[in-house]
């Protein structure tokens, strides 16, 4: 079992561009979370997909998107990216109607650098 | 507002020693779950353990337990025999009926343990 992957693992990015960051669930997951960590920060949630669709969203500006595909595969799309955006972007798979008593699996992040 | 709160943004124990990271929340909801969740350098968070808010029994995993304090809204992590593999950040987290799979975390504690 691969467990969660994410690709890339770093990037460097020039404010005003956007991203696309990349996150395949563990096998047999069809919920997928994102998540940022800010350095020296507990992660922060940014929004959760389920049957392809965003169903929980944390306190971020419409300039962070998602998408997930049948395959339960997500992306993160983030536009007009400030400084403030570098962190560590997470993403963990786990079980929708065992939310309450899962273990959400991590992968081991994407680290976005914005200059 | 749900929050989480680790007092201790650093904390260092000798090789076999024993070490407690201290957690507090803020939560007016009645059914919830706490986690210890791990993060070696590697980046990929890691799971230690879990503990359902219904449940009086402290839960314990190997060298790992932690004590619960329900009406102190307090969830303390101890682990016993310290490991060099056990220097990381520790997160805790918690996650409520109402968040759908959010987990919500601290800022963490790191830990150094040292030979």
């Amino acid at each position: 079992d691969a467990g969660v992957t994410q690709s890339p693992t770093h990037l460097i990015k020039t404010r005003g561009q956007q991203v696309t960051l990349r996150c395949s669930p563990k096998s047999g997951h069809d919920t997928v979370s994102w998540y940022q960590q800010a350095l020296g920060q507990g992660p922060q949630f940014i929004f959760q997909y389920y049957e392809e669709e965003e169903r929980q969203r944390g306190n971020f500006p419409d300039r962070f998107s998602g998408h997930q595909f049948p395959n339960y595969s997500s992306e993160l799309n983030v536009n007009a990216l400030l400084l403030g955006d570098s962190a560590l972007y997470l993403c963990a798979s786990s079980f929708p109607k065992r939310m309450m008593n899962t273990e959400a699996f991590f992968g081991q992040g994407t680290r976005l650098t914005v200059v | 507002a749900q929050t989480v709160t680790q007092s201790q943004p650093e904390m260092s124990v000798q090789e076999a020693e024993t070490v407690t990271l201290s957690c507090t929340y803020d939560t007016s909801e009645s059914n919830y779950y706490l986690f210890w969740y791990k993060q070696p350098p590697s980046r990929q968070m890691i799971l230690v353990i879990r503990q359902e808010a219904y449940k009086q029994q402290n839960a314990t995993e190997n060298r790992f337990s932690v004590n619960f304090q329900k009406a102190a809204k307090s969830f303390s992590l101890k682990i016993s025999d310290s490991q060099l593999g056990d220097t990381a950040m520790y997160f805790c987290a918690f996650i409520y009926g109402g968040s759908q799979g959010n987990l919500i975390f601290g800022k963490g504690t790191k830990l150094s343990v040292k030979p």
